[in-house]
């Protein structure tokens, strides 16, 4: 079955502090994998996209991610984290015929 | 560039009454459009995709349907809204069902059945 996992439903770190956000996929292949940022009662921001090549990608905001195929993970981080950083994450994937799947989502909080 | 628009923005709804939320897109022709529901605390189930006029594929069974009367506006509605009908209705928009096409989204709107 397809999906996507994202274990911690909620992270908190201090301003400053690095961070990284766990998101494990399961996929019959290669996926084309993503991370959105969601700000409170907003829509959702693209923050990277990894499809082939460099398993580092780099994104907005200061984010990068890395896909690890033997892991069947991808996981996002920031070297030193900003109170406007506070949002709900997902990851997720593109299927065929265009449709995606997401994770439920991490959500942030940035303590001062 | 392109945009995508939701209205409303909030809307509060009685159990039992009808719902229409419209979705536009400007500065793009042929898209696929797609409505996703987000339950408070959840991630986002995908409701209705389309990747043409009058082409709507659905997801889950539910008690909404969606229609894409033109090219680039994509409609959600009920008959008689239920309260698990409740959530954050988000349309996206992808330039084509291509396995790396970005997905983009609009606003939302704050759907509250009481």
């Amino acid at each position: 079955a397809q999906s996507v996992t994202q274990p911690d439903i909620h992270i908190t770190v201090s301003e400053g502090a690095s961070l990284e956000l766990r998101c494990n996929y399961s996929y019959g292949a290669t996926p084309y994998l993503f991370w959105y940022v969601q700000s409170p009662g907003q829509g959702l921001q693209l923050l990277l996209k990894y499809f082939s090549g460099d398993t580092l990608v780099q994104g907005i905001k200061g984010f990068e991610a890395e896909f690890k195929r033997s892991q069947s993970s991808f996981n996002l981080r920031k070297p030193s984290v900003h109170w406007s950083d506070a949002a709900e994450y997902f990851c997720g994937f593109n299927t065929n015929a265009g449709k995606s799947t997401f994770g439920d989502g991490t959500t942030l909080t940035v303590k001062p | 560039s392109q945009t995508i628009h939701q209205w409303p923005a909030t809307l509060v709804q009685p159990v039992g009454s009808p719902l229409s939320l419209e979705c536009t897109v400007e500065g793009t022709s042929n898209p696929n459009l797609y409505w996703y529901r987000q339950a408070a605390g959840r991630g986002l189930q995908l409701l209705f995709y389309s990747v043409g006029i009058g082409q709507i594929s659905s997801e889950v069974p539910q008690n909404l349907s969606a229609s894409r009367p033109q090219d680039r506006q994509f409609i959600l509605s009920s008959k008689k809204l239920l309260l698990s009908d409740s959530g954050f209705y988000l349309c996206a928009w992808s330039p084509s069902g291509a396995l790396g096409d970005t997905q983009y989204f609009g606003p939302g709107t704050r759907l509250t059945v009481l």
